[in-house]
């Protein structure tokens, strides 16, 4: 079975781009959450998505926003980018979440690294 | 609210001696608590989760970590290190106490150095 899959691993931009990042859970899985991760920070919740409806979203600006489709696949758009949003960005997928209880596990890809010039 | 306290921002043990991760939780719910390991450049892998069933977990790779209510700890420990134990390990909790979610709080990480 595929892990979770994360593309693209490395990417650069410039400070007011936009970056849009994939990722691809496990088949089967249904709930996608984001983290993003930072020397500083350490790993900080973005959101999680169930079914193409957020369900849960971390402490982050507008600027950033995801999305889910039918097949679970899942994207995160960053706008406006700064320097700060330089970071490793995790996606992680788990079973159907609802009023079922799931594992409790989170399965989680290698992460997009993006930096901001 | 919940949160992780990990004691130790990094620990450094010989090959073969015993390996504790302290961490410590604060929650107003019955919690679920995870170990999550992540080896460089990779992402995070599930060593072990309690989720109010037996207080002593039993994970892969020979880790285990034990529940303590008393004590709002849960420490993780191996009996014999191995030089590919190195990597960062991160203790978290589950936010609102229950595992019926994807939204992790983890804690600001634990660095293990193996040395040979």
């Amino acid at each position: 079975k595929a892990g979770v899959t994360q593309t693209p691993r490395y990417l650069i931009k410039t400070r007011g781009q936009q970056v849009t990042l994939s990722c691809s859970p496990i088949s089967g899985h249904r709930s996608v959450s984001w983290y993003q991760q930072t020397p500083g920070q350490g790993l900080q919740f973005l959101f999680e998505y169930f079914s193409e409806t957020q369900r849960n979203k971390g402490n982050f600006p507008g600027r950033f926003s995801g999305r889910q489709f039918s097949n679970s696949r899942s994207e995160m758009n960053v706008s406006t980018l700064e320097l700060g949003d330089s970071a490793l960005y995790l996606c992680a997928s788990s079973l159907a979440l609802g009023r079922r209880p799931n594992t409790g596990e989170l399965f989680f890809g290698e992460g997009s690294r993006l930096t901001v010039l | 609210a919940q949160s992780v306290t990990q004691l130790d921002s990094h620990v450094s043990v010989s090959e073969g001696t015993p390996v504790l991760l302290r961490c410590n939780y604060s929650s107003s719910y019955s919690p679920s608590l995870f170990w999550y390991v992540q080896h460089p450049n990779k992402g995070l892998q599930l060593l072990l989760k309690y989720t109010s069933a037996a207080t002593l977990v039993k994970g892969i790779n020979g880790f285990e970590a034990e529940f303590k209510k008393s004590e709002t700890s849960f420490h993780l420990t191996k009996p014999s290190a191995h030089m590919s134990d190195a990597a960062e390990y991160f203790c978290v909790v589950s936010d609102r106490g229950s595992s019926n979610t994807g939204k992790l709080i983890f804690g600001q990480g634990t660095t293990l150095q193996v040395k040979p």
